[in-house]
């Protein structure tokens, strides 16, 4: 299958400081990122969704100021996640769809998941 | 987007067949049932998709009876690297693209 690369898989913060997460699509072009975190023993969380040329689309009570999402082609988007705190200590989840896939909208619903990211904020 | 109810959690012995059901009553005509596999500290994978009847691929089956308002992943002489988060999801029509996570099945395996 088509395959997501995140990059790091581990960092480690101090408090006050950004944090930026790359998030690849390395065999195939991704039209739209998705991100996501997750809390221990938690489900997944959508936070945004990630437009290649255009701005993103966060849901909800997520902070765009704060976690900021910048597609910068079809093939990368990263988040950033500014003056981080103890409190986004999470991991961080990254999903992209293969823009050929999608010119059938209804048939297929598969999504490619990077390995994830592990924010520890100190 | 419509939402999903399957069990906390289940246990099973290897080599035995898991069944784990998910509830969607309030499905859409457009949308697809998808199955996905997240181990500790890993993205979610994809198992499996299926719109209505039976479907079967090399891992797993799905079965979706015809009101379309359940499903239920089958999973074939389970072994304990089968011990994961199984997430049930519908998606497709105007929800294409954005998958919304429920709180998963976490299905033990035991030796």
């Amino acid at each position: 299958g088509a395959v997501v690369s995140q990059h790091p898989s581990r960092v480690i913060c101090k408090s006050g400081t950004s944090v930026k997460i790359e998030c690849r699509s390395l065999d195939f072009q991704a039209t739209t990122m998705f991100w996501y975190r997750q809390f221990p023993k938690k489900s997944l969380m959508l936070m945004a969704t990630s437009n290649e040329g255009s701005k993103a689309t966060y849901e909800q009570g997520v902070e765009k100021d704060k976690f900021l999402i910048n597609h910068a082609s079809l093939t990368l988007s990263t988040l950033t996640v500014t003056s981080a705190h103890p409190e986004d200590s999470s991991f961080y989840i990254c999903s992209a769809r293969d823009k050929a896939l999608m010119r059938d909208r209804v048939m297929n619903t598969e999504a490619f998941f990077g390995q994830g990211t592990r924010l520890t904020v100190v | 987007l419509a939402k999903t109810t399957q069990p906390i959690s289940m246990d099973s012995y290897e080599g035995q067949e898991v069944n784990i059901t998910c509830s969607h009553n309030n499905i859409a005509t457009n949308d697809y049932i998808t199955w996905y596999q997240q181990f500790p500290s890993q993205g979610p994978r994809f198992i499996i998709q299926g719109y209505k009847t039976k479907v079967t691929n090399e891992v797993a089956s799905l079965f979706i009876p015809a009101d379309r308002k359940s499903s239920t992943l089958s999973l074939p002489r389970v072994s304990l690297s089968d011990t994961a988060v199984y997430y049930c999801l519908v998606a497709g029509g105007t929800s294409y693209g954005k998958l919304t996570f429920g709180q998963g099945t976490i299905l033990t395996v035991h030796p």
